[in-house]
């Protein structure tokens, strides 16, 4: 059975930084793409950043770029996310997802999803 | 960037047909990917590529596509399934960002 569980969340006051973790466990976590997602109080799911398999390719959305990192283990089976400079609409649940990706030849669609997910930690950025 | 869009609430009477609607450029290069949460829980993929479960979901669940639209259908909604359902892909133009609809409130009457 696939498991992600997320730790590391906390209060932090405003241009503070925290470390988040994700422990994968049940597949073979070197195998996989790995991606941080975050849900502000009352909104709508924001995908925040993703890492290949081998940590070769990296990606962050415009609203975190410059400030967090990711980052991953793969003898630990284990995903990070560093964040620094943090403002108060960093304020969410951050969860971290496995990610599937491949390409459909007879349509000719691609497929970028994220099939397993972590019960998250919650990150209070509040002075 | 790119962005989906999406109905921010929707309606079905027990038992009935509703179609959740997905909007965006970038479905015209990706297939939208559904996920159900609940709340105070972590979303649950419920459709995947063409029409694709996951293990466990109920084929109550069909995704289907078409230019740059995708829709998610559940057929003999249940009360259940009441739920915020997000579509997502990823950004076509070739940045790899990747993007969520805003999200469907989903209410079961």
């Amino acid at each position: 059975e696939v498991q992600l569980v997320e730790s590391g969340g906390g209060l932090v006051k405003p241009g503070g930084s925290l470390r988040l973790s994700c422990a994968a466990s049940g597949f073979t976590f070197s195998s996989y793409s790995m991606n941080w997602v975050r849900q502000a109080p009352g909104k709508g799911l924001e995908w925040v950043s993703s890492i290949s398999s081998s940590s070769s390719y990296i990606h962050y959305a415009d609203s975190v770029k410059g400030r967090f990192t990711i980052s991953r283990d793969n003898a630990k089976n284990s995903l990070y996310l560093q964040m620094n400079s943090l403002r108060a609409e960093d304020t969410a649940v951050y969860y971290c997802a496995r990610e599937e990706t491949y390409y459909d030849i007879l349509s000719g669609y691609s497929l970028w999803y994220f099939d397993d997910w972590g019960q998250g930690t919650l990150v209070t950025v509040s002075s | 960037s790119s962005e989906l869009t999406q109905d921010p609430a929707v309606s079905v009477a027990l038992g009935q047909t509703v179609r959740i609607t997905c909007q965006g450029d970038s479905l015209r290069s990706y297939y939208a990917s559904w996920y159900q949460q609940k709340p105070g829980q972590a979303p649950v993929l419920v459709i995947y590529g063409k029409n694709n479960r996951p293990s466990g979901i109920p084929d109550r669940f069909s995704g289907s596509s078409s230019g740059n639209t995708a829709s998610l259908t559940i057929t003999g909604a249940q009360a259940e399934d009441e739920a915020d359902y997000y579509c997502n892909s990823r950004d076509s133009s070739g940045s790899h960002l990747g993007v969520f609809g805003g999200g469907t409130k989903l209410t079961v009457l």
